[in-house]
């Protein structure tokens, strides 16, 4: 069974531009979220999506978007990027209804902005 | 709300020594309780996890975990430290019920083991 897969895995942008990444969920799996890991805050919480809505939403300004669509395959995506936006986005997916709460991650997208 | 404190950002025992990483959550429902292992450049990987069965959880590589809920603590454990186990270590919780996708995680305890 394939795991999570994130595309790109690295990249570099410039202040100001744009970025979409992707995440392929477990095959099966309904329930997508992204996490945001710097070295100086740690693992934060997105978004979460299930059935192509948000269901979940973390602290993070409008800048930060996501959708999922019907085979369950999730994009998310940053505006005018900022220095701060350096870091490793992580997408998990679950299976939700069948085991409770564990995620299953990616290798993630390492983003950085220069 | 929910929220989980990781006692020492850093933890260092040598090789075949014994490794107790520790982990205290805090909920307003049961529970669901997870460790995780990050290894350099790679995603997180699930250790062992609570779902409000045993108490005392057993997961891969030789690591278990105890839930205690009169001390809040989930802390993790394994008796022999090996080499292969340096890497980050996670605790997360969350309540299945109504957040399947949103963990609340702690900020992590990096393990270092001498040979």
């Amino acid at each position: 069974k394939a795991g999570v897969t994130q595309t790109p895995r690295y990249l570099i942008k410039t202040r100001g531009q744009q970025v979409t990444l992707s995440c392929s969920p477990i095959s099966g799996h309904r329930s997508v979220s992204w996490y945001q890991q710097t070295p100086g805050q740690g693992l934060q919480f997105l978004f979460e999506y299930f059935s192509e809505t948000q269901r979940n939403k973390g602290n993070f300004p409008g800048r930060f978007s996501g959708r999922q669509f019907s085979n369950s395959r999730s994009e998310m995506n940053v505006s005018t990027l900022e220095l701060g936006d350096s870091a490793l986005y992580l997408c998990a997916s679950s299976a939700v209804g069948l085991v409770a709460g564990e995620l299953f991650f990616g290798e993630g997208s390492r983003l950085t902005v220069l | 709300a929910q929220s989980v404190t990781q006692l020492g950002s850093h933890v260092s025992v040598s090789e075949g020594a014994l490794v107790l990483l520790r982990c205290n959550y805090s909920s307003s429902v049961p529970p669901y309780l997870f460790w995780y292992v990050q290894y350099p450049n790679q995603g997180l990987q699930l250790l062992l996890k609570y779902t409000s069965a045993a108490t005392l959880v057993k997961g891969i590589n030789g690591f278990e975990a105890e839930f205690k809920k009169s001390e809040t603590s989930f802390h993790l454990t394994k008796p022999s430290a090996h080499m292969s186990d340096a890497a980050e270590y996670f605790c997360a919780v969350s309540d299945y019920n109504t957040n399947a996708g949103k963990s609340t995680f702690g900020d992590g305890t990096t393990l270092t083991v001498k040979p």
